[in-house]
């Protein structure tokens, strides 16, 4: 079974510009979270989607957005870039509707802005 | 409100020797409790996780972590480390009833040959 995949791996953008990152999940996975990670501050959670909707959503500002189509594959796009933004993509999927159920995480996009 | 703390950012050991990677979390409902490794250039994997049962969980490779409520800890050992075990690990809680992770700001293993 293929795991959860993230493309592309790495991207440079410069500041004012936007960008979109994309995830597949495990087949048969229908909820997708989006984690930033940067040094020092961790795991932040930016959403989460189940069956195209939005369940959750993460402190950040609303030039982060995402979204979910209908073969459970998210994108996240964040517009208007900033220096700050700058940072590992990390997007995860599980089965289960629930809290007990674990995340799998794929390998991450890795955003540089300058 | 729901957070985990790792005091400790990085942990220096050497080769065969035990290490302890602390959690404490706060929530004020019912939890699940994981450990996650997140090795160079790679996302997080699944270490192991306490959902309830007996306090005492062990993931295949060695680790354990113990459950403990009065102390809202989550605490990971192993009691021989190998080089590679060197890794970054994850705290992180879900509330019972929701969807959503906390994660800790995490703790870099360094084992030392």
């Amino acid at each position: 079974k293929a795991g959860v995949t993230q493309t592309p791996r790495y991207l440079i953008k410069t500041r004012g510009q936007q960008v979109t990152l994309s995830c597949s999940p495990i087949s048969g996975h229908r909820s997708v979270s989006w984690y930033q990670q940067t040094p020092g501050q961790g795991l932040q959670f930016l959403f989460e989607y189940f069956s195209e909707t939005q369940r959750n959503k993460g402190n950040f500002p609303g030039r982060f957005s995402g979204r979910q189509f209908s073969n459970s594959r998210s994108e996240m796009n964040v517009s208007t870039l900033e220096l700050g933004d700058s940072a590992l993509y990390l997007c995860a999927s599980s089965f289960h509707d629930s809290a007990d159920s674990p995340l799998h995480f794929g390998n991450g996009t890795r955003l540089t802005v300058t | 409100a729901q957070s985990v703390t790792q005091l400790d950012s990085q942990v220096p050991v050497f080769e065969e020797a035990p290490v302890e990677l602390r959690c404490n979390y706060s929530s004020s409902v019912s939890v699940y409790l994981f450990w996650y490794v997140q090795y160079p250039n790679q996302g997080l994997q699944l270490l192991l996780k306490y959902l309830s049962g007996s306090t005492l969980v062990e993931s295949i490779n060695g680790f354990e972590a113990e459950f403990n409520k009065s102390q809202t800890s989550f605490h990971l050992r192993k009691p021989s480390v190998h080089i590679s075990d060197t890794a970054e690990y994850f705290c992180a809680v879900s509330e019972r009833g929701t969807y959503k992770y906390i994660f800790g700001t995490g703790t870099r293993l360094k084992v030392l040959a």
